[in-house]
């Protein structure tokens, strides 16, 4: 079956950097994407992966393998507005997004 | 401003009762969606459709319905809605089936009582 596990929660201070990862089994791969959904709104967008190695976007990074099924979001210089879930979604051999259950991240001032 | 817009916000619905959610984009894209994002889970896929006038199932379609007359409209409808269909439920587009992330309505929330 097709698989996406993230960490249920994470904590982390203000000013500080977490790394946030996901980890795949799907049936193909097209590509990785993250979003950031804060509580009672939408997903929104925040990176693309599709091959291998870091793509920086200011304070926020992805990092993607896929001979190991691995990615991390790094979000550095921690705001509380970062405050939010992020969710990890994996585009399959059908070019359908198969979706983690997210990673709530808390901001501790 | 352009966007997909999702209606209504939120609605109680007695079991048993029909209803429509309704969902408009107007980015052209051709791809549209529905998720359904329970807690604790990850959105799961209900309908799709990869361009007007064609439609396909999901993750989780039984219970729901869509239709796709044109490229804007995307309606998902619950025939005989049932408690389990509580949810908070998302229209997403993107440009095609495979090209470009998706862009998501601001959600439905639907209890079903």
């Amino acid at each position: 079956g097709q698989n996406i596990d993230q960490p249920t929660e994470m904590t982390a201070t203000e000013g500080a950097i977490v790394q946030i990862n996901c980890t795949y089994q799907t049936s193909g791969f097209n590509g990785l994407f993250w979003y950031q959904q804060h509580a009672g709104e939408a997903p929104t967008f925040l990176s693309y992966n599709v091959l291998d190695g870091l793509e920086e976007k200011g304070r926020f990074s992805s990092f993607l393998s896929r001979s190991k099924g691995y990615s991390y979001l790094l979000l550095k210089e921690l705001q509380m507005k970062d405050s939010a879930s992020y969710l990890c979604a994996v585009e399959d051999s059908n070019y359908q997004l198969i979706w983690g259950a997210g990673t709530k991240l808390i901001i501790k001032p | 401003i352009a966007g997909i817009t999702q209606a209504p916000t939120s609605q109680i619905l007695a079991a048993g009762r029909r209803m429509t959610l309704r969902c408009t984009q107007d980015m052209r894209h051709n791809a549209m969606y529905w998720y359904r994002q329970d807690l604790g889970l990850g959105l799961r896929l209900i309908h799709y459709s990869n361009t007007a006038g064609t439609t396909g199932k999901g993750e989780v379609p039984d219970g729901y319905s869509v239709s796709r007359a044109n490229t804007d409209d995307f309606p998902l409808t619950l025939a005989s809605a049932v408690p389990s269909q509580t949810s908070v439920y998302f229209c997403a587009s993107r440009r095609g089936g495979d090209t470009g992330e998706l862009f998501f309505g601001e959600g439905s929330r639907l209890t079903v009582l």
